[in-house]
């Protein structure tokens, strides 16, 4: 079956402007979540959504990064006024939910170089 | 903070031979923990979970060690083969909370 998605796979972009990146879950996945990587490093945790709502938002590095999930499904990260330092990859997961034992599936990533 | 992390950032390997990936821990109340591998280009893939009552778990070539005592886990490969060069990521998380801490990772190189 389909895996999770994301797009666009690369995103160039000019510091200040803003962005959407967008994940689609694996379909009936009720909890999603959202990593950056940058290079060569592990992931950081950024957000986790159960249903549309994001319990844990604490992993967001400052307030020009917000995201949103509606109908359960469909998610996008926003980072307005990009700065060079939010150049990664940044990876989207989901799992069946419910328990934190669930296994999560990951996208392929969007990689966002910020100039 | 808490923290999760790896001994070794790279590891080279003879094709064939056995390949042992480590990481520590500090998180005291962590009680789930998954290995990930992550290809050059792709997201990371789930290879075996444990959790805490547990202290080695086997799947198909790959085995996980768990030391609760020194807070411990390691990620075994049998008869490394060349598709298995990607980097290797332990992660926890706790009962109850969907956050999953990552450590930074060690590259897996198999040598033909």
């Amino acid at each position: 079956g389909a895996g999770v998605s994301q797009s666009p796979s690369n995103k160039v972009t000019e510091k200040g402007k803003d962005v959407e990146l967008r994940c689609d879950p694996i379909s009936g996945h009720t909890a999603l979540y959202w990593y950056r990587q940058s290079l060569g490093q592990g992931l950081e945790f950024l957000i986790y959504f159960q249903g549309n709502s994001a319990p844990d938002k604490s992993g967001l590095p400052s307030d020009r990064f917000s995201a949103e999930r509606t109908g359960g499904s469909v998610s996008t990260l926003t980072i307005q006024r990009t700065q060079q330092e939010d150049s990664a990859v940044y990876l989207c997961a989901s799992s069946k939910g419910g328990s934190s034992y669930n296994e999560q599936f990951f996208g392929p990533g969007t990689r966002l170089t910020v100039l | 903070g808490e923290s999760v992390g790896l001994h070794l950032p790279t590891l080279s390997v003879q094709e064939g031979d056995n390949s042992i990936i480590n990481c520590a821990y500090s998180n005291s109340a962590s009680d789930y923990f998954i290995w990930y591998k992550q290809e050059s280009g792709k997201g990371p893939q789930f290879i075996i979970d444990i959790r805490s009552n547990m202290d080695k778990r086997q799947g198909q070539r790959v085995t996980v060690l768990l030391n609760k005592t020194v807070k411990h886990l390691s990620l075994q490969i049998a008869a490394t083969q060349p598709g298995d060069s990607a980097v290797y990521f332990c992660a926890e998380n706790t009962r109850g909370y969907q956050k999953v801490t990552f450590g930074t990772g060690t590259k897996l190189q198999v040598i033909p």
